[in-house]
């Protein structure tokens, strides 16, 4: 069975500062898809950045990118320059039948 | 453009009625169609999922079922809810061999 695991419940940073939210996951899979997705207050899930398994450079949008360690089945979201509008709980996802962590909730202080 | 339409958004519920949610899809032919339920402060449950008018997957055994009478429309039902229906549900597509996973914005059910 495939499990994602995010260990931290929560986290906070300043405004303009970097965060890293971590995932570990386990598969007994070569090829497959990872995520990461934002829900803000509104609910509504939104897809941040996602991964190709079987790609070694790591996927960047803007000012989000991962690190992804195929051998360790880590999968970590890095938010450069946080801003405000980063508060949400953030999910790690394992594709397929996308499987998700429990979530970070990342505050971002103004 | 394909969006993904769920209704109603919020609906309160006595425990013993039943359930009808409903969940479509536009702009794109034989989607995979996908329920989740998220307890509060929880992740993303997977309920039920098809690939195909009429072929639905269970995840979990509960008091729901799910149907796809056609290409585009995914129901969540219940004949009796119980308070532990309670949460919030999210209608999720994507297209067969495509990656990317599209949510609807939810219903929030109380049951009560």
């Amino acid at each position: 069975a495939q499990t994602v695991t995010q260990s931290q419940p929560e986290m906070s940073v300043q405004e303009a500062e970097t965060v890293t939210l971590s995932c570990t996951y386990d598969t007994s899979e070569n090829n497959y898809y990872l995520f990461w997705y934002k829900q803000p207050p509104s609910r509504q899930m939104i897809l941040v950045i996602r991964q190709e398994a079987y790609k070694q450079q790591n996927a960047t949008e803007n000012r989000f990118s991962v690190n992804f360690q195929k051998a360790a089945k880590s999968f970590s979201l890095k938010i450069s320059d946080s801003q405000l509008g980063d508060t949400a709980m953030y999910f790690c996802a394992f594709r397929e039948k996308l499987t998700f962590g429990t979530g970070t909730r990342l505050t971002i202080i103004p | 453009s394909q969006t993904i339409h769920q209704w109603p958004a919020t609906l309160v519920q006595p425990v013993g009625s039943p359930l009808s949610l409903e969940c479509t899809v536009e702009g794109t032919s034989n989607p995979n169609l996908y329920w989740y339920r998220q307890a509060a402060g929880r992740g993303l449950q997977l309920l039920f999922y098809s690939v195909g008018i009429g072929q639905i997957s269970s995840e979990v055994p509960q008091n729901l079922s799910a149907s796809r009478p056609q290409d585009r429309q995914f129901i969540l039902s219940s004949k009796k809810l119980l308070l532990s229906d309670s949460g919030f549900y999210l209608c999720a597509w994507t297209q067969q061999g495509n990656y990317g996973y599209t949510f609807g914005s939810g219903t929030r059910l109380t049951v009560v």
